[in-house]
């Protein structure tokens, strides 16, 4: 089975703290997606990455960056955490399109609290 | 733009009976896949069912359908004898062939009475 791992489940930060988001994926896949998920809001997404060191903004990117320096990991870093970022977070990997697997699988997602 | 909207943010229906969720999308592309995601209270977001736009006949998985009507971008899921381990939000997502970014509805959370 794909595993997606979240590093934390919960966490609760300070305003204008650095805050980081790891996502572990274990079947090379070449995509990883970083979605927030907020109530009345469904999911959108913040960033994309088809491929190590690349990145695609999707439809939220301010005020979040992203790194992805080897294959399976993909981190989402908050420069400088702001209360209106407290949302639960999703990280999604994929195997590249052009083959019949096309569904993404989900971490557990990490909801962030900012305080 | 590319959009997916699930006009009912939420549903009930009574343990065993059937209900459909509703699911509109908007698109200028001709081949593409629709999805079905589950998602239990804290539990993570898993796959139900997948639908590719080329094939005309709707996907089955068990107590899971869909009713797909391509001209009319419609995407609706049946979930026949519901049980109380159905109660979840359920997104609808679109993602197009030529692409991988997966484009998903607000949700629709749906109840399930005993």
């Amino acid at each position: 089975d794909v595993k997606v791992t979240q590093s934390s489940r919960y966490l609760v930060k300070r305003t204008g703290e650095k805050v980081f988001l790891e996502c572990v994926q274990d079947m090379d896949h070449e995509n990883m997606f970083w979605y927030r998920q907020d109530p009345g809001l469904g999911l959108r997404l913040i960033y994309f990455s088809y491929d190590v060191k690349m990145k695609e903004k999707g439809d939220i990117p301010e005020g979040y960056s992203v790194s992805r320096e080897k294959k399976e990991r993909f981190s989402l870093i908050l420069e400088s955490a702001s209360t209106n970022q407290t949302s639960m977070y999703l990280c999604a990997s994929s195997i590249a399109s052009g083959t019949h697997h096309t569904e993404a699988f989900f971490g557990q997602g990490t909801r962030l609290t900012v305080v | 733009a590319q959009t997916v909207t699930q006009s009912q943010p939420e549903m009930s229906v009574q343990e065993a009976e059937t209900v459909t969720l509703s699911c509109t999308y908007d698109t200028s592309e001709s081949d593409y896949y629709l999805f079905w995601y589950k998602q239990p209270p804290s539990r993570q977001m898993i796959l139900v069912i997948r639908q590719e736009a080329y094939k005309q006949q709707n996907a089955t998985e068990n107590r899971f359908s869909v009713n797909f009507q391509k001209a009319a971008k419609s995407f609706s899921l049946k979930i026949s004898d519901s049980q109380l381990g159905d109660a979840a939000m359920y997104f609808c997502a679109y993602r197009p062939k030529r692409d991988d970014k997966i484009i998903f509805g607000k949700g629709t959370r749906l109840h399930i009475l005993p």
